[in-house]
This record gives structure tokens, sequence and C-alpha cells, in this order.
């Protein structure tokens, strides 16, 4: 049940906009979205909670479509510090308070040049 | 605050032995994941434990096995390894009892490689 990221990479120009997109084959709980520079941990970027809610960064926006069990990530007017590879990490569950494990996608990598 | 801590940075091994990885949560953090990171596959869930109990199992072979202390301090074994289990394993560890709303916070990884 591994989700599954489009694109597998894009290149953009500072400024440009860049959408990354996450789709489960199962329901969806939660969708964490998580960005990995070469060499380094993956770094919490945000949580999208069903029932609408939203937490994580205020620089990056993202959307949660339940009924399309799809998440998608929104990077507007994007940085150099942008770079990386994204990875979206999805929740499938049925009740708050379960435990199921959180599955990761292959990842979206982003090259912003200048 | 104490990030995530996980020891070694790198080992080198040889096919067929075995090794342990360590992994330091932040402090207070219960829970405790492990990924396998290989290029083109993504994170790889591995398992994951909440205080000292195993809550969920990746499609790993038994030959990784993991476990996590009273102190939530968390430890994976692969044993008679294999040149495929040469990989990054990092080990992530949230406050909450759910992903629900807790986010991970990852360690740096153990890069191990199998010769």
């Amino acid at each position: 049940q591994q989700p599954v990221q489009s694109p597998q990479a894009v290149i953009l120009r500072e400024g440009e906009d860049a959408v990354i997109n996450c789709s489960s084959s199962k329901a969806l709980y939660s969708v964490h979205w998580y960005r990995q520079k070469h060499g380094e941990a993956p770094i919490f970027l945000m949580i999208l909670l069903k029932g609408g809610e939203q937490k994580g960064h205020d620089k990056i926006s993202a959307s949660f479509n339940e009924k399309k069990q799809q998440s998608s990530l929104y990077l507007t007017a994007s940085q150099l510090s942008y770079s990386g590879t994204y990875f979206c990490g999805t929740e499938n569950g049925s009740s708050q308070g379960g435990s199921e494990k959180l599955v990761f996608g292959k990842g979206t990598k982003l090259t912003v040049n200048p | 605050k104490a990030g995530v801590t996980q020891t070694p940075r790198y080992l080198i091994k040889t096919r067929g032995q075995q090794v342990t990885l360590s992994c330091s949560p932040i402090s207070g953090h219960r829970s405790v994941s492990w990924y396998q990171q290989t290029p083109g596959q993504g994170l790889q869930f591995l398992f994951e434990y909440f205080s000292e109990t195993q809550r969920n199992k990746g499609n790993f072979p038994g030959r990784f096995s993991g476990r996590q202390f009273s102190n939530s301090r968390s430890e994976m074994n692969v044993s008679t390894l294999e040149l495929g289990d040469s990989a990054l394993y990092l080990c992530a560890s949230s406050l909450g009892q759910s992903f629900y709303n807790s986010p991970l916070h990852f360690g740096n990884g153990t890069r191990l490689t199998v010769t």
C-alpha cells in the first residue's frame, strides 16, 4: 500500500511554482509531507488530517482530498532552498488513536535553479 | 533539546555477518520507527515500537528484528547479511501514540555497506 507520488522529478527556475501529488489505494487517515536534502535526514513539513485540519509550514501549502484518496503539495514562488526530495507518508486507519503504520512514497526530486 | 541520535553513522560488514544499529529518540518520545532507504525505493517501513511493544512490522524477512527498551531507546538487528541489505537505515521518533497528529523526527541514519 505504498502511496504513489508524481512527478518523479521536476526542475524549476527560482520563482516558479510546482505541485507534487500523492495518491493512495486505501482510505487516508492522515498524510505527512517531508523534505530530504542530499546527505541529510528528512525533515517534517506538514501533516494533513482526515476532516480537513492542516498543520505545518507557512511557506508551503497542501491539500487533502479524502474522496480521491490523494494529497497535493504546493510550492509557490520556489526558492533555491526548496531543492530536495519530497516524500509523502500516508497513514491508513479507521479510528483516531489507531496504530496504523506510516508508509512513504518513493519521493519526488525537486531541483530549483537560479 | 537533543535530536534523534543514531549510531554508528557508517558500517561496513561482510555477507553473512550480523549487525546491530542503535537509536536514541528525542527525550519524551515513546514511539520509534525504522526505515530502510535505498535509491529509487524511497523509505521502506521496517517496524515501529511504542512503549517497548512492536506495533507494526513491514514486509521484510525475519532476519530483520528490533526491540525497544524502557528508556525508549531502540535497536535493530540484521542477521545473515546479504548484499541487498546495503542501505541507509533511518530511525524516527514521535511524541504521540499514533501518527495522526504526531510528526516524525528523523535521525541522520546509519549507512550500512555489505561486501
